[in-house]
């Protein structure tokens, strides 16, 4: 099954900013755009941002956006409990699958 | 607020059939809209989506378990189960279940259960 690709670290100073990526096809991000997934160790995911959205209790230094095939996870004002792994995830249409991206491991300095 | 919560064998044997149940409370799962998922993660790897539920009954299934792969709903328990057959060491994973926030979007997850295939 075809994933999307992102970096494999980000490693940002505290209250510094971080962006992260997400590069798909026509088909998932292109398409439908992505979520955006937060994942600590030994945690089950947590939904941080889809189609412009953040669902409530999310804080608003996370914020998300799209150019094409690629989407984007902004992160503002880094704080330590932001170390994490990110992952996005879209809705293939050509596959009719759930796609998730390779994950991003961001490092707080 | 929905909430999800898996159980089942925590070993399997090679070539035998992994089987999961994801009870569902504070929301019925008969709803309509909402599609009803399992995602696996190998320890130290990445997210690999497994299939998902409507409550119709339609299935959406990964093409590269597919074959393999059968998920049910069971409405008068309230759960969703998850059937793989004949596993092998790489199905070693912790097994999620979750639901839709909005179509498409995975958005309640399960605590997860690991699941070691082993002899």
């Amino acid at each position: 099954q075809a994933g999307l690709t992102q970096p494999p670290s980000v490693s940002k100073g505290l209250r510094q900013t971080a962006t992260l990526t997400c590069t798909g096809n026509s088909n998932n991000v292109g398409d439908q755009g992505a979520a955006w997934l937060q994942q600590h160790q030994g945690h089950p995911p947590k939904l941080l941002s889809y189609r412009n959205n953040r669902p409530s209790g999310i804080s608003e230094r996370f914020s998300a956006s799209r150019s094409g095939n690629t989407a984007s996870l902004t992160i503002t004002g880094l704080q330590p409990e932001d170390e994490a792994d990110y992952y996005c995830s879209a809705w293939d249409t050509s596959l009719s699958a759930q796609v998730f991206g390779t994950g991003t491991r961001v490092t707080v300095l | 607020q929905v909430q999800l919560q898996e159980s089942g064998p925590g070993l399997v044997k090679p070539s035998q059939t992994l089987s999961l149940t994801c009870t569902v409370s504070g929301g019925s799962i008969s709803s309509t809209y909402y599609y009803w998922n399992w995602i696996r993660q190998p320890a130290g790897k990445g997210l690999e989506w497994i299939g998902r539920i409507y409550p119709s009954g339609t299935t959406n299934y990964n093409p590269s378990l597919k074959s393999r792969v059968t998920i049910s709903l069971e409405k008068s328990k309230n759960q969703f189960s998850l059937k793989l057959t004949s596993v092998t060491a790489a199905d070693t994973a912790v097994y999620y279940c979750a639901r839709d926030l909005v179509r498409g979007v995975i958005g309640y997850w399960g605590q997860g259960t690991l699941v070691t295939v082993s002899s």
